[in-house]
């Protein structure tokens, strides 16, 4: 089955830097990978996502990065906020069926 | 619209008790999942279902049984729960339709077995 690694574990960066969360997925069928924020006891939120036929994708200060070939996709934010303190998950599914298969997660710390 | 509503929210049981967890969704989704939240980890998929009458195991699926008898409930039974059962428990949905569509998760229930 689909097996995704996420790194780093935990991420500290001044506020106003930018912040790089990547992820390694084994399935090489897989061609849809989300990312999900979650805040402290509160449910996973989508952020963005991006299909394979997509390299990259923004949405005002977070953009997604994916590379098929090596298998492997980063978040990008920049110009942290202390509200980007969260658990940060990337996860990658194949287009048919409903397994999604997560990352282990990036605890993001802003610091003000 | 209520989206993914889950029930109980926190739920204390003790070591051999039986309990379902309830899951209900008004997007008339058809892919329905059920996943565990250890601390410090990410969510692994537990049962998964693609449409009513239709169930499949995930990762994790020892220990559970899910049905799903109509499109909006999937719920999740622990048939003999044990101290390794505690966790957060996560219920989603997507559409199944136009390419992959986005999952929208319920607000927990945080399970604690004693």
């Amino acid at each position: 089955g689909e097996n995704v690694e996420q790194h780093p574990s935990t991420l500290s960066v001044q506020e106003g830097d930018s912040a790089v969360i990547k992820c390694t997925y084994s399935d090489s069928a897989s061609n849809y990978f989300p990312w999900y924020k979650q805040e402290l006891g509160k449910r996973p939120q989508l952020i963005i996502d991006i299909r394979s036929n997509v390299g990259e994708k923004k949405d005002q200060r977070i953009a997604v990065t994916l590379n098929k070939t090596a298998k492997h996709f980063s978040l990008h934010i920049t110009e942290t906020q202390p509200e980007d303190s969260a658990v940060y998950f990337c996860a990658a599914s194949r287009a048919a069926g409903n397994k999604l298969t997560f990352g282990g997660g990036t605890r993001v710390l802003v610091k003000p | 619209n209520a989206g993914v509503t889950q029930t109980p929210k926190f739920q204390v049981l003790k070591t051999g008790q039986s309990m379902t967890l309830q899951c209900a969704q008004d997007m008339n989704h058809e892919y329905m999942s059920w996943y565990r939240q250890d601390p410090g980890m990410g969510l692994r998929l537990i049962h998964y279902s693609v449409g009513a009458g239709i169930t499949d195991q995930g990762e994790v699926p020892n220990g559970y049984n899910v049905s799903r008898s109509t499109t909006e409930d999937f719920p999740l039974r622990l048939l003999s729960a044990a101290p390794s059962q505690t966790s957060v428990y996560f219920c989603a949905s997507r559409a199944s339709t136009g390419g992959n569509q986005p999952q929208h998760f319920g607000d927990g229930t945080r399970l604690s077995i004693l």
